[in-house]
């Protein structure tokens, strides 16, 4: 089983649509949680990190549940500038970051 | 400020040639990790540099080698390419180890035939 597990997507929808894209991970000792961002054939980017109590950055929503061993992104009202590609990043008792395989987001006109 | 640099960009190999990516950072970064990204495989940890000095494996560091030249460069050699080492090597850097936000250069694209 990997240790963090993302629906590869694609993800299609439309300009102003809300989507969620969601994570499992393996390890209970994991002890901080990411999203980053890449676009296609770049670098990947911190978007946002996760806290417990949940966070908001704008239009984006970040969960965790601890007991579940879950993460989530909510992205609402949808812009095309979104369209990339979505990493879920756990930061395990190593202190290494271990990446999720993304889910493939695209915005459509 | 240019943040992380490697060079090359592009690269073509043939089976059993040897090669060195280069990396730097300009932002006084006590950290610098090496990552490959495989399709549908997420990135994985080559090798690290928690500080100036040392350097340690990462999750697949088998047929690599690195070098933490000074504070800036971060060195990653292949002795003998394989065709499995065909990837997407990114270098990043990060304050601390232990720093929730990582940089990454815009990658090295390795092809070995």
């Amino acid at each position: 089983r990997k240790e963090v597990e993302q629906d590869p997507g694609p993800f299609n929808v439309p300009e102003g649509a809300t989507v969620a894209f969601n994570c499992t991970y393996s390890n209970s000792a994991s002890q901080s949680f990411f999203w980053y961002r890449q676009d296609c054939r770049k670098e990947p980017k911190l978007l946002m990190s996760v806290y417990s109590s949940g966070n908001e950055d704008g239009r984006f929503t970040a969960q965790l549940n601890r007991a579940s061993q879950y993460i989530s992104l909510l992205i609402r009202d949808s812009k095309l500038s979104d369209s990339a590609t979505y990493l879920c990043v756990v930061r395990g008792s190593a202190r290494q970051l271990t990446f999720g395989s993304g889910t493939q987001l695209t915005v459509l006109p | 400020n240019a943040g992380v640099t490697q060079t090359p960009k592009f690269q073509v190999l043939k089976t059993g040639q040897s090669m060195t990516l280069q990396c730097a950072q300009d932002m006084n970064h006590n950290s610098m990790y090496w990552y490959r990204q495989d399709p549908g495989m997420g990135l994985r940890l080559i090798y690290y540099s928690a500080s100036e000095g040392t350097t340690d494996k990462g999750e697949v560091p088998n047929g690599y080698n690195v070098s933490r030249l000074n504070k800036r460069e971060f060195s990653l050699r292949l002795e003998s390419a394989a065709p499995s080492q065909t990837s997407v090597y990114f270098c990043a850097s990060s304050e601390l180890f232990s720093t929730d936000t990582q940089y990454f250069g815009p990658g090295t694209r390795l092809t070995v035939l």
